[in-house]
């Protein structure tokens, strides 16, 4: 089944206890992102990747990193979460995402993964 | 000025009726058009994309694109209670070709 996988689905922790959040997509999509999304706030893009070691910050990249070292992977890095990451997590995969193209032939449009709801105490 | 707004919502409406849900966008220049469903506690799914200025049918489904005005819009015909949930709309801007930039999404509720 074509997917989106990301892991943990539910994570509490406490500040400036790094944790990761991984995504995973099964389709070959060149493109992946990363959103947050908050009440009010809608989602927001943190970080996105073109392709395999191409990455670049979308909106609201404060506090994050990641990293592309293959196409499936997208790793959400919180090196030092504070409270104001506390959010609900997607990881989103697209075959590409460019301006102008229809999506009838993939093009952004966007598989996202089930969530992960993190809370930072 | 949000670059894509929506009205919050929620936008009630009785079953079988037309629910009308309508997004502006401030980019003059945006090419690609999209409308997410998102069930509560549940992740986007695409349903509609526009390109072009006109209407886009797909069962009952109808987004209209109007460029000049800069606003898109989603019908929903015969609207259903399985329609209950936050219609999301979403952009991708020029010069940006990367990034696909959502509104904060309307509120659907549709009464028995």
């Amino acid at each position: 089944e074509a997917q989106v996988t990301q892991n943990p689905r539910y994570l509490i922790t406490v500040t400036g206890k790094k944790l990761t959040v991984t995504c995973s997509q099964n389709m070959n999509h060149e493109y992946m992102s990363w959103y947050r999304q908050d009440p009010g706030l809608g989602l927001r893009q943190i970080y996105y990747s073109m392709n395999v070691e191409v990455t670049d910050k979308g909106d609201v990249p404060e506090g994050y990193k990641v990293s592309r070292k293959e196409k499936r992977n997208f790793p959400l890095i919180l090196e030092s979460p504070s409270p104001n990451q506390t959010s609900l997590y997607f990881c989103a995969s697209s075959l590409v995402l460019a301006a102008g193209l229809h999506g009838s032939s993939g093009a952004n449009v966007l598989t996202f993964g089930a969530g992960s709801r993190l809370t930072v105490l | 000025q949000k670059e894509v707004e929506q009205n919050s919502g929620p936008l009630s409406v009785p079953e079988g009726a037309i629910a009308s849900l309508n997004c502006t966008y401030s980019d003059r220049g945006s090419q690609s058009f999209f409308w997410y469903r998102q069930y509560s506690g549940k992740s986007p799914e695409l349903i509609m994309s526009i390109y072009s200025n006109g209407d886009k049918e797909d069962g009952r489904f109808t987004a209209q694109l109007n460029k000049a005005s800069q606003y898109v819009s989603l019908l929903i015909r015969d609207s259903q209670p399985s329609d209950s949930a936050t219609y999301l709309c979403a952009v991708t801007r020029t010069g940006t070709a990367s990034k696909l930039t959502f509104g904060t999404g309307t509120r659907l509720q549709v009464t028995l």
